[in-house]
């Protein structure tokens, strides 16, 4: 099945502990973002890569990293929490721009900062 | 999930009537508008988008209009399901990446039965 998986799906941590959010995407798509989510903002972009090696900011990136090693996965690094960015995190994945600008999203990882 | 939900605008109709839900939207220069449904617990869903140099596409049972004079968007869904009820988003593609896209708060589609 096509799909964008991410882990965990909840994560409840403490502030200043590093973490990663893991995103697997099995659709071969070149590009791979990754976007927050709180109320009354909607989802807002953190970073981007269009390719492997290659990762842009978004409009939100302060707090975060991301590397893209291989094709297939994007991970989302918090290297010191803050309770801020306590939120729900979407990746979503799409491919090489042709007709269609639809992305492909994962599940979700609600994520609290203590 | 249902924090999500708080404070969006929220748009109740009837099973079987047509829903049209509306967007304003910020950058002149965008080349695209496209249209996510996200349903409770999961992650948005594409449903269409439309180039800036067309004021109207049809997909299955929605059609997306486009005025640019106004920066106004909007989504009409013919028949709305229960199925429809949902989350929907709007979002830009800026200028200068295919990535770069803005999503607008969302809007709530509750169907009454």
């Amino acid at each position: 099945e096509a799909q964008v998986t991410q882990n965990p799906r909840y994560l409840i941590t403490v502030t200043g502990k590093k973490l990663t959010v893991t995103c697997s995407q099995n659709m071969n798509h070149e590009y791979m973002s990754w976007y927050r989510q709180d109320p009354g903002l909607g989802l807002r972009q953190i970073y981007y890569s269009m390719n492997v090696e290659v990762t842009d900011k978004g409009d939100v990136p302060e707090g975060y990293k991301v590397s893209r090693k291989e094709k297939r996965n994007f991970p989302l690094i918090l290297e010191s929490p803050s309770p801020n960015q306590t939120s729900l995190y979407f990746c979503a994945s799409s491919p090489y721009p042709g007709d269609s600008n639809e992305q492909f999203f994962g599940p979700g990882t609600r994520l609290t900062v203590l | 999930g249902e924090s999500v939900g708080l404070h969006l605008p929220t748009l109740s109709v009837q099973e079987g009537d047509n829903s049209i839900i509306n967007c304003a939207y910020s950058n002149s220069a965008s080349d695209y508008f496209i249209w996510y449904k996200q349903e409770s617990g999961k992650g948005p869903q594409f449903i269409i988008d439309i180039r800036s140099n067309m004021d109207k596409r049809q997909g299955q049972r929605v059609t997306v209009l486009l005025n640019k004079t106004v920066k106004h968007l909007s989504l009409q869904i013919a028949a709305t399901q229960p199925g429809d009820s949902a989350v929907y988003f709007c979002a830009e593609r800026r200028p200068g990446g295919y990535q770069k896209v803005t999503f607008g708060i969302g809007t709530k589609l509750q169907v009454i039965p």
